[in-house]
């Protein structure tokens, strides 16, 4: 596609609800970033693959955050057993791995997530 | 850990004048990037800067860096009401060792209003 989707746009929780929001970077980028906006706030790294390996997850807040990229495209962050503090808006991007390049990272619109 | 500050977090300026908005940072990096992000919108690349005395152009937009310094600005131009957004610095900490994973820390944010 043109630019990074991410799906849903919107979704409403209650607190102990598991959730999935999708990402689906541009097409044949290598690198894929979850990011967490706070109401006000810059984003904060959460996790970061190259291609199907999750090499970084260290921004990951609990274990009870879990990403996956089986097939290095389309991206999964689940959250199980969500809190109120979760609430935030969650930010997908990508970009395009080549030495020298330094493209910029590429940032779907997000999925705002609200916690009951 | 690599930390990021920009000032002023909030700046409301009227039409036609000029402003600089800085980027401090707390380790060493020749990677700047800024972006713009509008309310409910995902964000925006603006300019990428790779080097020390980088500068670049875009319309009323004008960014440096020095690295050095560890700061970079955004200078604003004859501001129009167009350019009403927050502005974000972000800084990805890049070696050797962790090439491809670009993660960006980026700061707290201007939220800049142009007043006509």
């Amino acid at each position: 596609g043109a630019g990074v989707s991410q799906s849903p746009r919107y979704k409403v929780a209650k607190r102990g609800q598991d959730v999935a929001l999708r990402c689906d970077p541009i097409s044949g980028h290598v690198s894929l970033f979850w990011y967490q906006q706070a109401l006000g706030q810059g984003p904060e790294f959460l996790t970061y693959f190259q291609n199907e390996a999750q090499l970084d997850k260290s921004g990951l807040p609990s274990d009870r955050f879990f990403a996956e990229r089986p097939e290095g495209s389309v991206s999964t962050l689940k959250i199980q057993r969500t809190q109120q503090e979760d609430s935030a808006v969650y930010l997908c991007a990508s970009t395009d791995n080549v030495e020298g390049a330094r493209q910029p990272q590429h940032f779907g619109d997000g999925t705002r997530l609200s916690i009951l | 850990e690599l930390k990021v500050e920009q000032n002023p977090l909030f700046l409301s300026m009227q039409e036609g004048k000029n402003y600089t908005i800085y980027c401090n940072y707390s380790t060493t990096s020749d990677r700047l990037y800024w972006y713009r992000q509008d309310p409910g919108k995902s964000l925006e690349s603006l300019f990428v800067l790779l080097s020390n005395g980088a500068v670049k152009q875009e319309g009323r937009l004008m960014a440096s860096l020095d690295t050095k310094a560890r700061l970079s600005t955004l200078h604003i131009t004859a501001a129009v009401h167009d350019l009403s957004a927050t502005y974000f610095c972000a800084v990805d900490y890049y070696s050797i060792s962790n090439f491809g994973n670009e993660k960006l820390t980026f700061g707290t944010g201007t939220r800049l209003t142009i007043i006509p």
